[in-house]
């Protein structure tokens, strides 16, 4: 069974820093790109970012960008999501979800996702 | 970045009812649309890709259509289970995009 478990998430300060782990089981981690998708409370998905399955190429949103990193460890099965300079805006339910091939494209299994409280 | 616009914004609908979900890009990204559900409290869920095909498991009410640059999620037979917040994707470009969710209510 696809499983991917995130993990990471808590309560930091504006301008503070996060580390986001993304444990994948059950299928070839390293043959399908990953995603990083958000959801501020009571509102709709918003895309982060994304990596290639070799991580060669990542992607980012314009809101994140320069701010934010994206990586994938092959040998361990696990997506990562640095976060720095971090703001309240960035406050959201983060989901991870793999995606249908080695490029980004869409996203068939997602986690159950963790929360991030920026706030002071 | 490709803007995607999704309507209604919320739709009352009754058990048994057709209902259709529109989603409007703002330039053309040919067949790279996918759909998704997701009820309250859960994440999202894969229904569509490349406008119209079904994903493994999906029931056969749920249909996409469309092209270039509008796009539409058809729920032939409104059932129960249906009653959730639905969402575009384009994967034209790297800079993917979600529409803005349409959330389909009781009536």
């Amino acid at each position: 069974e696809v499983q991917v478990l995130e993990s990471g998430g808590g309560l930091v300060q504006p301008g503070g820093s996060l580390r986001l782990s993304c444990a994948a089981s059950g299928f070839t981690f390293s043959s399908f790109a990953m995603t990083w998708v958000r959801q501020a409370p009571g509102k709709g998905l918003e895309w982060v970012s994304a990596i290639t399955a070799s991580g060669a190429s990542t992607y980012y949103a314009a809101s994140v960008k320069g701010r934010f990193t994206i990586s994938r460890d092959n040998s361990r099965n696990t997506l990562y999501l640095q976060m720095n300079s971090l703001r309240a805006d960035d406050t959201a339910i983060y989901y991870c979800a793999k995606g249908r091939t080695t490029v980004v494209v869409f996203f068939d299994s997602w986690g159950q996702g963790t929360l991030v409280s920026v706030s002071s | 970045d490709i803007q995607m616009t999704q309507s209604p914004s919320t739709l009352s609908a009754s058990v048994g009812d057709r209902v259709t979900i529109t989603c409007r890009a703002s330039q053309s990204i040919n067949d790279w649309v996918a759909w998704y559900q997701q009820k309250p409290g859960k994440a999202p869920k894969l229904l569509i890709y490349e406008i119209s095909t079904l994903e493994s498991g999906v029931p056969s009410r749920f249909s996409g259509s469309g092209s270039g640059t509008q796009f539409t999620l058809t729920i032939s037979s409104l059932q129960p289970d249906d009653f959730a917040t639905y969402y575009c994707q384009q994967y034209n470009s790297y800079s993917l995009t979600f529409g803005g969710g349409t959330k389909v209510e009781i009536k």
